[in-house]
């Protein structure tokens, strides 16, 4: 199974600063149709998981351009440019290339 | 407005049974693959299993390949899981999500396995 391993564990952030999450998955996400299915998911505290960044740096529909997406290889990011508090809570990498799909541990951003 | 609406999630005896359901709206069902993924504070966010659109195959986790079936019918807008045999460490938020990649999610249902 390919562990994906994120960092920071925690990420105090204050408002209108930048933040970066980093994603590393124990091996390659190129699937065989040439795409990286590299997504990136945010929770906030009662909620369902949304899905924010899909095949590495593609944003979902209504995600606010704030939100990047980048990587290749072992490493991925995910940028988020000036951190608004609507952007606390736990965001997840997530890998759709190999079965079993799987997760990473997750990031808890806190605004402070 | 794509929803996806979880049930039958409850509470159960080990080596018990439970059926999930998932009522989908918003979008045509048999044009997507879909996915249950659970979550629970010790294991996090785990992929349980998932379907293709007309339901002739289907992927399980080793963690639960010979107890979950994962079946849909797409006439009626549903989803389901079917889990047999239930452990402690099945107890978990289950949830339905549309596609491979998960791009909706509904709200959960939680499933708790106790004595």
């Amino acid at each position: 199974d390919i562990v994906m391993t994120q960092s920071p564990l925690s990420l105090p952030v204050t408002l209108g600063q930048p933040a970066s999450i980093s994603c590393r998955p124990s091996q390659s996400l190129v699937h065989h149709d040439g795409n990286t299915y590299l997504i990136w998911l945010h929770q906030r505290p009662g909620q369902s998981p949304r899905r924010l960044i899909y095949k590495v740096s593609d944003r979902d529909s209504g995600v606010p351009d704030r939100f990047s997406g980048s990587g290749s290889g072992t490493h991925f990011t995910l940028n988020i440019s000036r951190v608004e508090a609507e952007d606390a809570g736990v965001y997840y990498c997530m890998q759709a290339t190999h079965r079993p799909l799987t997760f990473g541990g997750g990031t808890k951003v806190e605004i402070k | 407005e794509v929803q996806l609406v979880e049930s039958g999630g409850n509470l159960v005896q080990p080596g018990g049974s439970l059926r999930l359901s998932c009522a989908a709206s918003g979008f045509p069902l048999r044009a997507y693959f879909m996915t249950w993924v659970r979550q629970s504070p010790e294991k996090g966010l785990q992929w349980v299993a998932n379907i293709n659109p007309d339901g002739s195959e289907s992927y399980y986790a080793d963690s639960v390949k010979g107890r979950f079936t994962i079946s849909r019918d797409n006439a009626k807008n549903s989803l389901y899981l079917e889990m047999k045999s239930l452990r402690a460490e099945d107890t978990a938020l289950y949830y339905c999500t549309r596609a491979i990649s998960s791009d909706w999610w509904g709200q959960g249902t939680l499933v708790t396995v106790s004595s």
